[in-house]
């Protein structure tokens, strides 16, 4: 089982660029999450999923947009990048009515 | 936001040394899980606790979740080289409400 894939592993854009970064899970997680990983300040929200149909947003959702496409897969889109949005971005997972979540490796943007 | 404080920040230690390492909270959290993350790598689970007062261990690590609810301790006993790496302490309110993170503390093991 490949458990959380997030693809692509990096990325260069220029700033007002978009993009979308990919995330698919194999574990039949009813709960999917994004997270950003900036140095000294842990792991921020930005967008999470309890259930298929449903998004919600974080704690850091200025810039962001997120899709359920299916179970499987959540996206995060970057409409009109920032440098601000220079960070490392992580896709989690997790059974509903269990706390535990699942992390994918990581996608390293960097906005110029 | 919710806030979790996790200390120390960052610990240099001789290998065979044991490392604690603690988070706190002014709520009340349903779940704590404790997670390392190597260099380059996503954030991996080691230890998960459900109730008031437990504690558990997972090899050379153990945890405990705080008898008030508002915080949670990791120890790493006899560490080794690869116990390098980035500590995060994450808690859950209840519910389906998403975990909270600490800043994570780095963990340097010094041969």
């Amino acid at each position: 089982n490949a458990g959380v894939t997030q693809t692509p592993k990096f990325q260069v854009l220029k700033t007002g660029q978009s993009m979308t970064l990919q995330c698919a899970q194999d574990m039949n997680h009813n709960s999917m999450y994004w997270y950003r990983q900036d140095p000294g300040m842990g792991l921020r929200l930005i967008y999470y999923s309890a259930s298929e149909g449903t998004t919600d947003k974080g704690e850091v959702p200025n810039g962001y947009n997120v899709s359920r496409l299916n179970k499987r897969e959540f996206s995060l889109r970057l409409e009109s990048a920032a440098p601000s949005q220079t960070s490392v971005y992580f896709c989690a997972s997790s059974l509903q009515r269990r706390r535990e979540a699942f992390f994918g490796q990581g996608t390293r943007l960097t906005v110029v | 936001g919710q806030q979790l404080n996790q200390s120390p920040q960052s610990m240099f230690i001789q290998e065979g040394e044991d490392v604690s390492m603690n988070c706190t909270s002014s709520s009340i959290f349903n779940t704590w899980l404790w997670y390392k993350q190597d260099p380059g790598e996503g954030p991996v689970l080691l230890i998960a606790l459900y109730k008031a007062g437990e504690l558990t261990s997972n090899g050379r690590l153990t945890a405990q979740f705080g008898i008030t609810r508002k915080d949670s301790f990791l120890n790493i006993s006899a560490s080794i080289p690869s116990d390098v790496g980035i500590y995060f302490c994450a808690g859950q309110l209840g519910g389906n409400t998403p975990l909270v993170f600490g800043k994570g503390t780095r963990l340097s093991v010094i041969a």
